[in-house]
């Protein structure tokens, strides 16, 4: 079990917006605007899509970060069937361990 | 670009230790720091330890401190991720990931942002 809770899958059709939640506790995500998200595509190597948050590389324009209390957020704009793959948040923390993910989410576009 | 190339699987028994690398180009391999994540099967993703590359200076997970070791070889531009006693719950994928931002938290701790991911090592203890 990891120690931000996200949901296993989400799907979409192309062109929607889907939101995947990531809910920590007042430790990690209440505590720290240090979240980042990175996207997991089939066969190539996790890359970071936003940070701090809500910051993105100009590569990610579609996507965007929020968050709210100990809950961050990830939105994905006008979906493509390129997105299709996992999406991981994690955070700072102040538990055992300073650095703590999420379980991933694996994004289906139908 | 900047990019991390990581060894091949492993397949170790019970007991045995490990090594990985992770061989950097692209950027400045001195200046940043590498940290070791890895992905147990039906696990989520778990931070390991930092180790950075000028001066060999590691932070290490707490769950892992006695049984892994981080070290770097800056000549070659390459990181190293050693495990020992390894067991079958050791199995899982490996990843090195470029540190970009370092942040002191209000327990001591250091959180390490991370950008860049190596493709990862697939390790079987079996």
């Amino acid at each position: 079990q990891s120690a931000l809770n996200q949901p296993a899958s989400v799907s979409g059709s192309p062109g929607q917006s889907v939101t995947i939640a990531c809910t920590g506790t007042n430790s990690d995500i209440g505590t720290f605007n240090l979240v980042s998200w990175y996207q997991h595509l089939p066969g190539k190597a996790p890359e970071l899509m936003i940070y701090d948050v809500r910051t993105r590389p100009l590569k990610f324009n579609r996507f965007s970060g929020s968050k709210s209390g100990n809950t961050a957020s990830l939105t994905i704009s006008g979906l493509q069937p390129e997105d299709e793959g996992h999406y991981y948040c994690s955070s700072a923390s102040n538990g055992d361990t300073p650095i703590v993910f999420g379980g991933g989410s694996k994004l289906t576009v139908l | 670009q900047v990019q991390l190339v990581q060894s091949a699987a492993e397949v170790k028994r019970p007991g045995a230790s490990v090594k990985v690398s992770c061989q950097a180009s692209g950027y400045v391999f001195a200046t940043y720091g590498i940290n070791w994540v890895r992905q147990a099967s039906g696990h989520g993703l778990e931070w390991m330890g930092w180790v950075k590359p000028s001066n060999g200076k590691t932070d290490y997970s707490q769950r892992f401190q006695d049984r892994v070791t981080l070290t770097t070889d800056t000549s070659t531009e390459t990181a190293y991720f050693e495990m020992r006693d390894l067991t079958s719950d050791d199995t899982a994928i490996y990843y090195c990931v470029r540190g970009y931002q370092i942040v002191e938290l209000p327990s001591g701790r250091r959180y390490y942002g991370m950008d860049v991911w190596g493709q990862g090592t697939t390790v079987t203890v079996s």
